[in-house]
C-alpha cells in the first residue's frame, strides 16, 4: 500500500538545540498531520497542515514547533529550541482528502531524544 | 473531552483463541470510530471504521460493532493467528480530521 518516509528513524539532540523531523508523505496526498507519543503514552495530535497552511493545531503544537512543506518537497516538524519533554516518538500522516473516510497513512515514527 | 478507553494493556493468547479488546469512547458529536494495527518499526495502519450505530466495521478476520447506547467498539476474532501480534489502537474522530487514540493493547499470539 502507499508508504509514509520518516527520516531519520532516531535523533538525539541537546536540549536547547534546533531539530527538523522529515516526512515525506504519500505522492498524491494533500493534508498533512503531525502527531506525538510519550513513551507509554497515548498518541496525541499535533497540527494539520493544507495548501501551505496550519488548517489545526492542539494545545500540544507549543510556539517552538513550525511546519512547513517547501515546494512539494518534505513535510517538516521543526522545534526550536527543544526541551526535555519534546522526547517522543513522532508520527507522520497524509491523506488525500479531508474528513472521517480520508485515510490517514502514518509513517513508521522518528525517535527524538533531548538530553 | 473527546477520548477513548481501552481495558487491556496486554493481551496474551494461543493460536485459534478467541480475541476480545475492550473499547469505549467519550465524545461531543457523533464520531467515526476506527481499529488501526501496528506491527514493529511501522506507523499504525488502518484496519477498518465504522461511522453509523450498529455498523459493522471488519477486515482479515477482524471485526467490530458500533454501539451508541453503550458507546463501545470492541474488537474481536474467532481464530487469532501468530501473525496477528502487533498492537491494536481504538481510535475515534469526529470530521475534524483529529484523531484520538487509546493507550494502544500489546497482542500477543504464541504458536
Amino acid at each position: 500500500g502507499p508508504k509514509v518516509l520518516q527520516i531519520p528513524s532516531h535523533q538525539i539532540i541537546d536540549m536547547g538545540q534546533m531539530v527538523t523531523l522529515n516526512c515525506d508523505p504519500v505522492s498524491n496526498h494533500l493534508y498533512f498531520y503531525w502527531y506525538k507519543q510519550i513513551l507509554g503514552q497515548q498518541m496525541e495530535f499535533l497540527v494539520n497542515f493544507y495548501n501551505g497552511k496550519v488548517m489545526e493545531k492542539s494545545k500540544l503544537f507549543k510556539d517552538q514547533f513550525s511546519v512547513e512543506r517547501p515546494d512539494g518537497s518534505y513535510f517538516t516538524l521543526k522545534i526550536q529550541p527543544t526541551a526535555l519533554e519534546d522526547s517522543a516518538v513522532y508520527f507522520c500522516a497524509s491523506s488525500w482528502d479531508w474528513g472521517d473516510y480520508a485515510e490517514q497513512f502514518f509513517g513508521p515514527g522518528t525517535r527524538l531524544t533531548v538530553l | 473531552g473527546d477520548s477513548v478507553t481501552q481495558t487491556e494493556g496486554q493481551v496474551a493468547l494461543s493460536e485459534e483463541d478467541f480475541l476480545t479488546i475492550h473499547c469505549n469512547y467519550s465524545a461531543s458529536g457523533y464520531p467515526t470510530l476506527f481499529w488501526y494495527v501496528q506491527y514493529p518499526g511501522e506507523g499504525p495502519q488502518l484496519l477498518f471504521r465504522a461511522s453509523r450505530d450498529k455498523e459493522k466495521g471488519s477486515s482479515r478476520g477482524f471485526e467490530a460493532t458500533y454501539d451508541k447506547g453503550t458507546t463501545s467498539f470492541h474488537l474481536r476474532k474467532a481464530s487469532v493467528q501468530e501473525s496477528d501480534s502487533a498492537v491494536y489502537y481504538c481510535a475515534l474522530s469526529v470530521g475534524n480530521n483529529r484523531i484520538f487514540f487509546g493507550d494502544g493493547t500489546q497482542l500477543v499470539v504464541k504458536p
